[in-house]
């Protein structure tokens, strides 16, 4: 299976909004209503911050929200703020029962 | 509040066998309609699923990592392991258990993870 694709990078400045895509396939992001996004800071664990598209678990920011369109999912923080900064990937369930991972993308907040 | 741990030697000799446990505590294995993943980090930060095993027993693998791995459950021990025979370089990562409640009521996703381990496959 390969991996979903995301941008290598993206980056913002204070208070702008910015969006990550995710785009995968018919077998995978297109399949089922099941992609989920985690933050990474540096030496830490991922963290779950959307699952099944556009819900957040409890604590997870509202300015953080997710939508899909056929094979492409995306992510959008609005109101960047300096604590943003991370690495965040992007996930689905696919339709042989696994799941994969997005290569990751670098937000770098200016 | 869920919490994995996971335990294993951090350098193994390539052609070897990896080998790591993961300990769950706040929650059971045996319940609860969730699956218990592995998953890894290799140094550039891609995330790799390796694979999981159903609540219920049903186990599921990376198709390009099947052929030399094993996942094991421990259900009175509230534990479940990895073994990734025949190693290279190529399989030094920061390795993961987790909690993935895909299909979950009210949940969804990797929900728990562990902190990480390094193993390093060199001689």
């Amino acid at each position: 299976q390969s991996a979903l694709t995301q941008p290598a990078s993206v980056s913002g400045s204070p208070g702008q909004s910015i969006t990550i895509f995710c785009t995968g396939t018919s077998s995978d992001v297109g399949a089922y209503n099941y992609v989920s996004w985690y933050q990474q800071h540096p030496g830490k664990a991922p963290k779950l911050i959307i699952y099944d598209v556009n819900n957040r678990p409890s604590g997870v920011s509202n300015r953080f929200s997710g939508s899909k369109s056929g094979n492409t999912a995306s992510l959008t923080i609005s109101g960047l703020q300096a604590e943003d900064e991370a690495d965040f990937f992007c996930s689905s369930f696919t339709r042989a029962y696994t799941r994969i991972f997005g290569g990751g993308t670098k937000l770098t907040v200016l | 509040q869920v919490q994995l741990q996971e335990s294993g030697p951090g350098l193994v000799k390539p052609s070897q066998t990896l080998s790591l446990t993961c300990t769950v505590s706040g929650g059971s294995i045996n319940s609860g309609g969730h699956y218990w993943s592995w998953i890894r980090q290799y140094p550039g930060k891609h995330l790799e699923w390796i694979g999981y095993f159903y609540y219920r027993g049903n186990l599921y693998y990376n198709p390009s990592l099947k052929s030399r791995l094993t996942i094991s459950i421990d259900r009175s021990k509230n534990q479940f392991s990895l073994s990734l025979s025949a190693v290279t370089a190529a399989d030094t990562a920061v390795y993961y258990c987790a909690r993935d409640a895909v299909g979950a009521r009210g949940a969804g996703g990797v929900d728990y993870w562990g902190q990480g381990t390094l193993v390093t496959v060199s001689s």
